[in-house]
């Protein structure tokens, strides 16, 4: 079936580096872009931006510009994001989502499960 | 950009409606016709409930319904189920490859 998967959580200290990571599978990973989303706490989502899957260019929203960079290997059907100098304001559940089925039409119809980020010393 | 404007809650009796608003400007809600909704129990990721204002997915039941006026975007979830109880978020488009979400509206039902 059609799923996105992300790792569950992961800790890091102040100023180090996370990846998180994206599976996808049941569908052609190359032929839908993949977007990013944060979720703080007891926030909303944010819109954090997308890359092409095909060109592997990326766009980021104008609050992740700079320490964040998506990336991809389509080798394994996988999408990357890195977050340098972490921040404790960076502790969020991170999702990567997509538009399978309503392609074009600036929703998301598949998410990944989320990773928890937690950033503390 | 701000986050979209949402109401921080809602409720309402089993069997009866109730609507979200969701407020943006010209530049997001009033300006584009790809508004949608997502639905989010604790701990679980968004599901897509509502896109394009006022069409639904595959699967989600008619009992929710999209609108919009102006730069004000609704939710209706009519004949409120005990299951119906959840956070709602609201999106759209913003120009250019942009896109924004809402505060997010907590559904009770009483």
């Amino acid at each position: 079936q059609v799923q996105l998967v992300q790792p569950g959580s992961d800790l890091k200290k102040p100023g180090a580096s996370v990846t998180v990571s994206c599976k996808a599978s049941g569908y052609i990973f190359t032929a839908y872009a993949m977007n990013w989303v944060r979720q703080a706490p007891g926030q909303g989502p944010e819109w954090m931006g997308w890359i092409n899957i095909n060109t592997g260019k990326a766009y980021y929203a104008q609050a992740f510009t700079g320490r964040f960079v998506f990336s991809l290997d389509t080798s394994v059907s996988t999408a990357y994001l890195q977050i340098s100098g972490l921040k404790s304001e960076d502790t969020a559940v991170y999702y990567c989502a997509t538009d399978l089925t309503v392609a074009g039409r600036k929703a998301f119809d598949i998410w990944g499960q989320g990773t928890m980020v937690t950033v503390s010393s | 950009q701000s986050a979209l404007t949402q109401p921080p809650s809602a409720s309402g009796s089993p069997g009866q409606s109730v609507t979200i608003s969701c407020t943006g400007t010209s530049s997001d809600v009033g300006g584009y016709e790809y508004v949608s909704w997502y639905q989010q129990y604790p701990g679980r990721a968004p599901k897509l409930i509502i896109y394009e204002v006022n069409k639904r997915p595959s699967g989600v039941p008619d009992r929710f319904s999209g609108s919009k006026s102006g730069n004000t975007a609704s939710l209706t979830v009519s004949g409120l189920q005990a299951e119906d109880e959840a956070a709602y978020y609201c999106s759209s488009f913003a120009g250019r490859t942009n896109m924004m979400f809402g505060g997010g509206t907590k559904v009770t039902v009483l």
